[in-house]
């Protein structure tokens, strides 16, 4: 899998939209992008994830540039239960003959809502 | 609530000792994974299980083994436990093989004393 680099932390205003960057420069062409975050010692929750095309889901939307070397999570209007480790991950999938592996995550954003 | 259920949530045991952790899928998945997270070494991936087989293995030692039951639900075995094996044990499931949208139980924290 392709290593991806986020910003170590980061923090947003309650009610605005945060924007949370990802590299993944090494991105092959049958990665997928996939976001997850933890909430304090949580399990990991699944956001969303995308090939090319920018995806929207009812938590957030992806944006992934047209090089496929950088994303973006949108969370549009962020909330205090926002604030969590935000995980961005390139993954095979099974159709590609990989995706048999678990998810590798790395150390993610902490992402911090200001009231 | 993912739907996955992990017991016990909390473990307390000494050095030496052999514990079991227990995982239920949600309802209709059929892989089973399971990730370590200690405060050194982040979440990492041990093992996964597939419809009762041993799909792919990760950073799994040899002190510790899973196995995936007929109705599917999962158990990870530990033993010679180390002060080292502390951590958060995380159970995730998802429908099929290679399939990345994971849903991750609540976690079993395991202190060895």
């Amino acid at each position: 899998d392709a290593k991806t680099t986020q910003p170590t932390s980061m923090d947003c205003a309650e009610g605005r939209a945060a924007n949370l960057p990802c590299n993944h420069s090494t991105i092959s062409g049958n990665e997928y992008v996939y976001w997850y975050r933890q909430i304090h010692s949580q399990g990991p929750q699944y956001i969303i994830h995308g090939l090319k095309n920018n995806e929207t889901n009812e938590m957030a939307s992806l944006i992934i540039t047209e090089d496929r070397k950088s994303s973006t999570l949108i969370l549009p209007h962020a909330t205090l239960r926002d604030t969590a480790v935000y995980y961005c991950i390139a993954a095979l999938i099974w159709e590609s003959g990989g995706g048999a592996d678990g998810l590798t995550f790395g150390k993610g954003t902490h992402l911090i809502i200001q009231p | 609530d993912s739907g996955v259920t992990q017991t016990p949530k909390h473990l307390i045991t000494a050095t030496g000792q052999r514990v079991t952790l227990r995982c239920s899928p949600r309802s209709g998945d059929l892989s089973v994974y399971w990730y370590q997270q200690s405060l050194d070494q982040g979440l990492q991936f041990l093992i996964q299980y597939y419809n009762g087989e041993e799909r792919a293995k990760g950073n799994i030692l040899e002190r510790f083994s899973a196995q995936q039951f007929p109705d599917l639900h999962s158990e990870l075995n530990l033993s010679s436990l180390e002060l080292g094996d502390s951590a958060l044990y995380f159970c995730a499931s998802s429908v099929g093989v290679g399939m990345n949208e994971q849903y991750f139980g609540p976690g079993t924290r395991l202190t060895v004393t």
